[in-house]
């Protein structure tokens, strides 16, 4: 089992969907939570970060992580066509070990 | 991208050669990674960086090996490339958390490598 699982996609929405991305882990070291957005040959950039469990939320990015269930979300409000991109879930524990999810290729179709 | 560059951004080389990819950054951050990223595996990190001259291995660190002479700079050798090194190569940079640093990583553009 990989320390990090995550569905790989594709996933197709319409513009204006609600798209809800999840990832699970294995590790309950993970302290830190993050989430990349990569463009098709770009390198990844961080989306939004949390600690704790519970929601953080920044404009039409929600992110939800629920360490009973070693569960996390990012949620995204209407979808664009810029939203297109691989999303990556990433972890990290105090031993400054990144851990990063195989990634969720999305569209958006307008 | 955050001060980071890679070069060369792409190359193609053949089986057993050696090859040397370069990363480069102008934030003085103390940590530095080098990723490889293929299809249904992600990011995988190969060795990373603490300090100049202190480094350590990754997941999948057999044939590559690293230096940091500088701060600003972390070398990647492959000593003889072989075909299933053929990937992506991303370096990333970081703060340390345990110093009250950032915890998110920036990524510099990659590099395209193909051995034939």
């Amino acid at each position: 089992q990989k320390e990090v699982e995550q569905d790989p996609g594709p996933l197709s929405v319409p513009e204006g969907a609600i798209v809800s991305l999840n990832c699970t882990y294995s590790n309950s070291a993970f302290q830190y939570f993050m989430w990349y957005r990569q463009y098709s040959r770009k390198g990844p950039e961080l989306l939004m970060y949390t600690y704790s469990s519970g929601n953080k939320e920044d404009g039409r990015f929600t992110a939800q992580v629920d360490k009973s269930s070693k569960y996390i979300s990012l949620f995204i409000r209407d979808s664009q066509p810029s939203d297109s991109a691989t999303y990556l879930c990433a972890m990290i524990d105090y031993g400054q070990n990144f851990v990063f999810g195989p990634g969720t290729r999305l569209s958006v179709l307008p | 991208d955050a001060g980071i560059t890679q070069s060369p951004r792409h190359k193609v080389t053949e089986t057993g050669t050696p090859v040397t990819l370069r990363c480069h950054q102008t934030e003085n951050h103390r940590y530095m990674y080098w990723y490889r990223q293929d299809p249904g595996h992600g990011l995988r990190l190969i060795h990373y960086s603490y300090g100049v001259k202190d480094t350590d291995k990754g997941e999948v660190s057999d044939g590559y090996s690293v230096s940091r002479s500088k701060t600003e700079d972390f070398l990647l050798t492959l000593e003889s490339a072989t075909s299933s090194q053929t990937s992506v190569y991303f370096c990333a940079i970081s703060e340390s958390i345990l110093s009250g640093g950032a915890y998110e990583q920036y990524f510099g553009p990659g590099t395209r490598l193909t051995v034939t």
